[in-house]
């Protein structure tokens, strides 16, 4: 049981590139979220997806685009990198507890993206 | 979010106890408190969480106040691996599938 995987580690990008950071887990958790976080910051929902097939917007989603393949996997996508999408990018996912009372969210590794 | 109030920074003695508070003098009858840890360049690692009773897992003991205004975490033997920012978090149900609002957080530092 990995949890939740993150990949890349690490990052490097020019200003305008593009690329997609990958997540998986395999919890068979419903819900997975992208949030990212400055230095000194905490932090702070990108997107997140409540159930496969959907998805919604957190409270930076902009210059980000999501995809929930499936189940287990929820990917963010930066189209045009600027160099104030430096961060480290956490995903996670979560499980409603026993009731449908309390949801626990597990994170990833993370992914440290440098834009230059 | 119900504000959470904690120390900036608190140290403890390797194979210690470490007890660090938390107050929620505002949480409302529907909300669990939850912690969570960063260790330096890791992801958050949940760390246990609760309703009205005292709770207690692998990782360590919550205890929450009859007036559920505060709490506190308990790592019963603390190691340098336990080193990290310590947040605690008031969630309600209603906020199922939606983001986690941490704070500041407290820095625990285990000491040799």
């Amino acid at each position: 049981n990995a949890g939740v995987t993150q990949t890349p580690k690490f990052q490097v990008l020019k200003t305008g590139q593009s690329m997609t950071l990958q997540c998986a887990q395999d919890m068979n958790h419903n819900s997975m979220y992208w949030y990212r976080q400055d230095p000194g910051m905490g932090l702070r929902l990108i997107y997140y997806s409540a159930s496969e097939g959907t998805t919604d917007k957190g409270e930076v989603p902009n210059g980000y685009n999501v995809s929930r393949l499936n189940k287990r996997e929820f990917s963010l996508r930066l189209e045009s990198a600027a160099p104030s999408q430096t961060s480290v990018y956490f995903c996670a996912s979560s499980v409603r507890g026993t009731g449908g009372n309390t949801d626990t969210q597990y994170f990833g590794p993370g992914t440290r993206l440098t834009v230059l | 979010d119900a504000k959470t109030t904690q120390p900036t920074s608190m140290d403890c003695a390797e194979g210690r106890a470490a007890n660090l508070p938390c107050n929620h003098s505002t949480i409302s009858g529907n909300e669990y408190v939850y912690w969570y840890r960063q260790i330096h360049s890791q992801g958050p690692q949940y760390i246990i969480h609760g309703l009205k009773n005292n709770e207690t897992n692998e990782m360590a003991s919550l205890i929450i106040t009859e007036d559920r205004k505060s709490s506190t975490l308990i790592l019963p033997h603390a190691t340098l691996r336990d080193t990290a920012v310590y947040y605690c978090i008031v969630r309600s149900i209603m906020e199922y599938g939606n983001k986690l609002v941490f704070g500041a957080g407290t820095i625990l530092r285990v000491k040799s």
